[in-house]
């Protein structure tokens, strides 16, 4: 069973287009994570959601805007996508108040054309 | 100021070769955590260890081992005996309490293993 799994593994699209991603962990965390991680590795925390409610925005353009339905999910939503938002980018999730690791999906690479 | 600094960008060795990563950190946390991350070239990030800053027992899992060293803000990670499978890059992320709540990852380091 995967932890943490994310569709789809790979995004290839148009500039200005609009598209999702989705997050799914079935470790019972009930804390979740956006990162971005560039061409050259840099990770970076884009949002956290724990139970549903957002507690981490970073200085994210608002063409991204993450939902979570429940604390199992938790999507990601890209509005006029841009080249520079090429990237690959991991759903995280972790138990919070233990300072727990957090348990990486396998990512999505994003191509915008 | 609250910052993780992975100074080696990348390592060449031979296998069979140990090699420590370098981590070092800045904070006026008492409180904090200390974790490592290996992203092999599949892609995915896997974690391998998590210290808290009360405990700096050196930790040792196979032919992987920490140094934990508070006084210098340090926590390098050692491979003893490397193999072609330890190829990767290597993340440290320290998790800082101070307002901060959230993993902050290093620059990384890639660590190439050749036969």
């Amino acid at each position: 069973d995967t932890a943490v799994s994310q569709t789809p593994k790979y995004l290839v699209t148009q500039m200005g287009n609009d598209k999702s991603i989705k997050c799914e962990q079935n470790l019972g965390h009930d804390t979740m994570y956006w990162y971005k991680q560039d061409s050259k590795k840099f990770l970076k925390i884009m949002f956290s959601y724990n139970n549903k409610e957002l507690i981490i925005n970073e200085t994210v353009p608002n063409r991204f805007s993450p939902k979570s339905p429940d604390k199992a999910h938790l999507n990601l939503h890209i509005n006029s996508l841009e080249l520079g938002d090429s990237a690959v980018y991991f759903c995280a999730s972790s138990q919070r108040g233990q300072q727990g690791p957090q348990y990486f999906g396998p990512g999505t690479r994003l191509l915008v054309l | 100021a609250q910052k993780v600094t992975q100074a080696q960008t990348e390592i060449s060795v031979v296998e069979k070769e140990d090699v420590t990563l370098d981590c070092v950190y800045e904070t006026r946390d008492t409180t904090y955590y200390l974790f490592w991350y290996k992203q092999p070239p599949s892609g995915e990030l896997v974690f391998l260890i998590r210290r808290n800053s009360f405990d700096e027992q050196n930790e040792i899992s196979g032919r992987y081992s920490w140094n934990f060293q508070k006084s210098t803000s340090s926590f390098n990670f050692t491979i003893t005996a490397s193999q072609v499978v330890d190829s990767a890059v290597y993340f440290c992320a320290p998790w800082f309490s101070g307002g901060y709540n959230k993993l902050i990852f290093g620059a990384g380091t890639r660590l190439a293993v050749h036969p």
